[in-house]
């Protein structure tokens, strides 16, 4: 089945503990995308990969790395979390930009 | 980067009624997507019409396209319950563009 795996689902953290959050799709897809869903302020794009070793920084990329070292994972790093990073996060990847993206489920991060 | 614009930000219709929600951009643009999110799940793709054409239709979903006017419009017709969900636009091109804010339909059986 074509999907877009994102681990973990829920997260509980506290300030400063670095956290990753994988994403990995299963559809040979060039393009990776991060993004952060807050109320009231929609969906907003943290990095995204063009391809392999190719990534670039979205709207709001301060207080996260990310990096693509294989075409199928594109992880999220928080190096050091604070309360305003808490969120809900989606990947999404599509065969290449602009087309049509897939998203995964979602992690509900929340950094105390 | 830009983003597509949704309007309105909410809309309340009853079951069996159309609904109609709009997009406007202020790039030029390849194509236009369209999603769909029930509440705290991913987005789901529902259609993609291109820059060259003007209307596009898939089951009850209606969506056409304005590039003069830089606008987009879905409608979806005879509406179920089930299609309670926010709706996004996103303006596809070269240029780095996003998600709006998107329109929350609530069809109320």
């Amino acid at each position: 089945e074509a999907q877009v795996t994102q681990n973990p689902r829920y997260l509980i953290t506290v300030t400063g503990k670095k956290l990753t959050v994988t994403c990995s799709q299963n559809m040979n897809h060039e393009y990776m995308s991060w993004y952060r869903q807050d109320p009231g302020l929609g969906l907003r794009q943290i990095y995204y990969s063009m391809n392999v070793e190719v990534t670039d920084k979205g709207d709001v990329p301060e207080g996260y790395k990310v990096s693509r070292k294989e075409k199928r994972n594109f992880p999220l790093i928080l190096e050091s979390p604070s309360p305003n990073q808490t969120s809900l996060y989606f990947c999404a990847s599509s065969l290449r930009d602009p087309y049509e993206q897939y998203f995964g489920p979602g992690t509900r991060l929340t950094v105390t | 980067s830009q983003q597509g614009e949704e309007d309105p930000q909410a809309l309340s219709i009853q079951e069996g009624e159309n609904a109609t929600m709009n997009c406007s951009y202020k790039t030029s643009i390849n194509n236009l997507q369209w999603y769909r999110q029930n509440s705290g799940r991913g987005l789901v793709h529902l259609i993609l019409i291109r820059s060259n054409e003007r209307e596009k239709h898939s089951g009850r979903l209606r969506v056409t396209l304005d590039t003069s006017k830089k606008s987009s419009s879905l409608l979806i017709t005879a509406s179920r319950a089930a299609d309670t969900a926010s709706y996004f636009c996103r303006p596809g091109s070269n240029y780095k563009l996003t998600f709006g804010k998107g329109t929350l339909l609530t069809v109320n059986p």
